[in-house]
Order: C-alpha cells, then sequence, then structure tokens
C-alpha cells in the first residue's frame, strides 16, 4: 500500500474562496509527522504546515490550516481565502518514527489552479 | 541567513558518463538529504545523513548512485555510467536537529537531462 496518497489530480478554485486538498497516509507507527509542501514552478519546494500525532489540535499556519483525523489517517490542507500565487503543486509527506531526523515519503501531489 | 544551495543548476550529459552534484546545506543543519523527482512526479528518497552516524542508503536505486557527506557540510552525490532514467531533478534538502518539527528546507535542485 502507499504511504501518502493524493488521488486528486488536478483542482481548481474561484479567488478568494477555500479550498481543501487530500492527503490519506498509511503507517503503523504510533509517533509520525505530516508535512505539507509547496512546489512552485520555479521548482522550489516551500514547507507550509505541519502536523505531529500526538498533536491535539489541528495545526494552523496563517492562511493554510490542517485537518487532522488521525483514525481516518486523513491530513487534509485548507486554504482559506486563496490568492493567486497559490496556484502550485502540492505535496503531502509523512515521517515515520519518533526520530528528529529521517526521510520523508512524498505523495505524488495535486495540481492547485486559482481562477481570478 | 543563506538557504541550502546546489550546483549546478542544469547538467545535460551522455549515456554513460559519470556525473557529481553538489549539495550545501543550512549552516549548522546536522541532516541532509537527497531526493529525485522525475517529471510530473512526486519525491523520490534517495540518502540521508545525520551527523557522525553511518548514512541511510536505503533508497539508492543502484550500485551506480552514491553519495558523500565531508566534514559534516557540504554533499556529493554521484551518478556513474548514467541512463536516459537517471533524467530527472535532484533536489537537496537539510535540516536541524534541535528543535521541532525539524521542517526539511529545501535547495533549488539539479536538472539532469541524460542523452
Amino acid at each position: 500500500a502507499q504511504k501518502i496518497t493524493q488521488t486528486q489530480p488536478g483542482m481548481f478554485v474561484q479567488e478568494k474562496e477555500a479550498v481543501t486538498l487530500d492527503c490519506t497516509y498509511d503507517t503503523s507507527d504510533q509517533s509520525y509527522g505530516l508535512f505539507w509542501y509547496k512546489q512552485p514552478s520555479s521548482g522550489e519546494m516551500i514547507f507550509l504546515i505541519y502536523q505531529g500525532s500526538y498533536d491535539e489540535q489541528n495545526a494552523t499556519e496563517g492562511r493554510y490550516s490542517l485537518n487532522f483525523q488521525k483514525a481516518r489517517k486523513s491530513a487534509n490542507l485548507v486554504i482559506s481565502a486563496s490568492q493567486l500565487g497559490d496556484s502550485a503543486m502540492y505535496f503531502c509527506a509523512m515521517r515515520e518514527g519518533a526520530g528528529a531526523n529521517s526521510k520523508l515519503t512524498f505523495g505524488k501531489g495535486i495540481t492547485l489552479s486559482v481562477r481570478p | 541567513g543563506a538557504g541550502v544551495s546546489q550546483s549546478p543548476s542544469n547538467k545535460v550529459t551522455e549515456k554513460g558518463k559519470d556525473v557529481e552534484l553538489r549539495c550545501d546545506p543550512i549552516s549548522g543543519h546536522t541532516a541532509l538529504y537527497w531526493y529525485r523527482q522525475s517529471l510530473g512526479q512526486g519525491l523520490e528518497f534517495l540518502i540521508y545523513f545525520q551527523g557522525n552516524s553511518a548514512p541511510d542508503k536505503s533508497g539508492l536505486p543502484s550500485d551506480r548512485f552514491s553519495a558523500e557527506r565531508t566534514g559534516g557540510s557540504v554533499s556529493t552525490l554521484t551518478i556513474q555510467r548514467t541512463q536516459q532514467e537517471d533524467s530527472a531533478v535532484y533536489l537537496c534538502a537539510s535540516s536541524p536537529s534541535s528543535y521541532a518539527p525539524y521542517e526539511q528546507y529545501f535547495g533549488p535542485g539539479t536538472r539532469l537531462t541524460v542523452t
């Protein structure tokens, strides 16, 4: 089974509206972390938000929030008040285990296009 | 401060040649990672260095791939006898080990094209 699943092939949203990007994960570890990265057409990977498996509250960072449903193993990214600059690829990733540093496993990504 | 830097930004090589890709991590970051991104795909883990520990090489696709990290800082990824399927963007990332959530900071990547 894939560890990170992002099944939405492409998403469109009207400027100023909210959009949810889906991510489901698979792990047998009790301790893990979930990340979302943004990759604009320029190719850089930009860290957006993090959710730890033991965090009781959903993470928020400005216009980004993470809808973490542990029992369903989902970690959806919500972008509020979309802006044209939000058009990019979005990747969900997971770090397994309690160690501070280990590899990330990435999903295949979702393309988001924001319409004016 | 300075971010992760990679060189070259683009590399075109002929099939069968060896290539070296360089990564300069953020100063003070003890962990360094190499990933590969094929066109339109997610990132594929290659190798990870943490301080003086033995590297995690579990993602290297074949023995043609190797990497080293000198002095706990700069890293070089070497691909020997390149094949066309090696064409991809090679991304390097680094992360601190002293504060959560230890997010990885990525460099701009090296786009490798094997002709």
